[in-house]
């Protein structure tokens, strides 16, 4: 069965910065691409990026251009979403996702969030 | 960027009614819109994608509509289990947005 496994809980400080990892299992890796989406407490969804599992390719939200790297490792079938500059409006709880192959490519399969809180 | 409204922005409603939730992108999307459930701790779950095509699993009494800018969600008959947000979110082009959500309640 398809699973996306996410690193646990991180709080972080102020300027550092974090990495959440998102190991996939049951499907071949490389098939699907990998989206990230945050969730600030008690808020909606925000698309944060996305990331080919073939070639490495990335589209990043404008709003994080820049502090932001999606990466994949197709060794061991796992995403990386590494966020640097941390404020306290990124605390949010950090998804990855699965692309379905098929327009318009819904999000079929989800990790479990990984909550990040950026506090001094 | 396309910006995704739903409305309404909360909706409260008792088991067995019809629920409707509608979205609207800011410029026509052709029928590249997919609904979310999210309950409280959870990640969301697809329900319906391509704006009409119920997920594997997902109970029949949702079904999805619209095409171009308009769209909606409806729940024939609301079940305990329903009481959650629903999101819809555009597959059309980058950045992948998504609406503001809307919380169905128990009345």
């Amino acid at each position: 069965q398809v699973q996306l496994v996410q690193s646990g809980a991180e709080v972080k400080k102020p300027g550092a910065s974090v990495k959440v990892s998102c190991k996939a299992s049951g499907y071949t890796f490389s098939n699907n691409g990998i989206t990230w989406v945050r969730q600030a407490p008690g808020q909606g969804l925000e698309w944060m990026g996305w990331i080919s599992t073939y070639n490495g390719a990335t589209v990043y939200a404008q709003t994080l251009q820049g502090r932001v790297t999606m990466t994949t490792d197709t060794s061991t079938s796992t995403a990386y979403m590494e966020l640097r500059s941390l404020r306290s409006d990124d605390t949010a709880v950090y998804y990855c996702a699965r692309d379905s192959t098929s327009s318009p490519w819904p999000y079929d399969y989800w990790g479990q969030g990984a909550l990040v809180t950026v506090s001094s | 960027d396309i910006h995704m409204t739903q409305s309404p922005s909360s909706l409260s409603a008792s088991v067995g009614d019809r629920v409707t939730i509608t979205c609207r992108a800011s410029q026509s999307i052709s029928t590249s819109l997919n609904w979310y459930q999210q309950k409280p701790g959870k990640a969301p779950k697809l329900l319906i994608y391509a704006a009409s095509s119920l997920q594997s699993g997902v109970p029949s009494r949702f079904s999805g509509s619209g095409s171009g800018t308009d769209f909606t969600l409806t729940i024939s008959s609301l079940q305990p289990e329903d009481f959650a947000t629903y999101y819809c979110q555009q597959g059309f082009n980058t950045p992948r947005t998504f609406g503001q959500g809307t919380p169905v309640e128990i009345k």
